[in-house]
C-alpha cells in the first residue's frame, strides 16, 4: 500500500485566496482526521470522519475552514480566505478504528506545508 | 493549562549516549500513552505506545508511565543517528481527540 496520500507536498499562496488541500487515506481504512502542525501549538487536530461522515469538527479554528469526504477514499480541507497566520504543515491521517475502547494506529501522510503571505 | 506538555529541546547527544524524553499531563484519566516518531519533513509514526502504568520495552526503546505524578519517558539506549528526529507524546482523550505534546527534537551526533 502506497500509504496516505497528500497533495500539494508545498503551497504558497497570497493572503486572501482560497487554498484547497487534498488527501487519500488508506484503503479501508474508516476514519480520517485533518491535523495542523506549528511550531508553538504543535500537532493540533482539526476534524476527523467516520465512514465519510464528520463526527468532530470542534478542532476546526474558524469558519474559513471546511473539510469534506465525498467518498472513501478522498477527503478535502478548503481555506476561503487564507490568511497568514494559516501557515502551518497540515497533515491527514488515517486509521483502521478509533475511540477509547480501541486505540489503533494512526498513519500519517506526508503533509502540506502551507504558506500564506 | 495544555492537556500534555513537552520540553521541545533540542537535545543534542554523541552516538551511543542513553536518551531520556518526558512529558506531563494533566488529565488523570487518560489511561494510553503514546509516543510518535516524526522525520524531517515527514509525518509522525507510531513509536509504540503502553496502557495504564508500568514500563515497556522495545528493543532499544522503553516507554515507562507514572500516573502518580503524572509522567511519562521514553527512554532511547545506545542511541543511533538513525534516531535523529521529533519525538511526540500523545494521549487519547474522550473518544474524539489525540492530544499531543508538542515534540522534543533530538539530533544524535556520531
Amino acid at each position: 500500500d502506497a500509504g496516505v496520500i497528500q497533495s500539494p507536498r508545498h503551497e504558497v499562496t497570497e493572503m486572501g485566496q482560497e487554498v484547497t488541500l487534498r488527501c487519500k487515506p488508506i484503503s479501508g481504512h474508516d476514519y480520517l482526521f485533518w491535523y495542523r502542525q506549528t511550531m508553538m501549538r504543535g500537532l493540533e487536530l482539526l476534524i476527523y470522519f467516520n465512514n465519510n461522515v464528520p463526527i468532530d469538527d470542534s478542532g476546526m479554528p474558524e469558519d474559513r475552514f471546511s473539510a469534506k469526504m465525498p467518498n472513501a477514499s478522498f477527503s478535502t480541507l478548503k481555506i476561503q480566505p487564507s490568511e497568514p497566520r494559516d501557515s502551518a504543515v497540515y497533515f491527514c491521517a488515517s486509521s483502521l478504528a478509533w475511540g477509547l475502547a480501541g486505540v489503533d494506529t494512526q498513519y500519517f501522510g506526508p503533509g502540506t506545508r502551507l504558506t500564506v503571505l | 493549562q495544555k492537556e500534555v506538555e513537552q520540553d521541545p529541546g533540542p537535545l543534542s547527544v554523541p552516538e551511543g549516549a542513553i536518551v531520556s524524553l518526558n512529558c506531563t499531563y494533566s488529565n488523570s484519566a487518560f489511561q494510553y500513552f503514546m509516543w510518535y516518531r516524526q522525520y524531517s519533513r515527514k509525518g509522525p509514526e507510531l513509536l509504540m505506545y503502553t496502557y495504564s502504568s508500568g514500563n515497556k520495552e522495545d528493543g532499544r526503546f522503553t516507554a515507562q508511565v507514572d500516573k502518580s505524578s503524572k509522567y511519562i519517558s521514553l527512554f532511547i539506549r545506545d542511541s543511533q543517528p538513525s534516531d535523529s528526529a521529533t519525538y511526540l507524546c500523545a494521549m487519547p482523550g474522550g473518544a474524539n481527540n489525540l492530544f499531543f505534546g508538542t515534540g522534543t527534537r533530538l539530533t544524535v551526533i556520531p
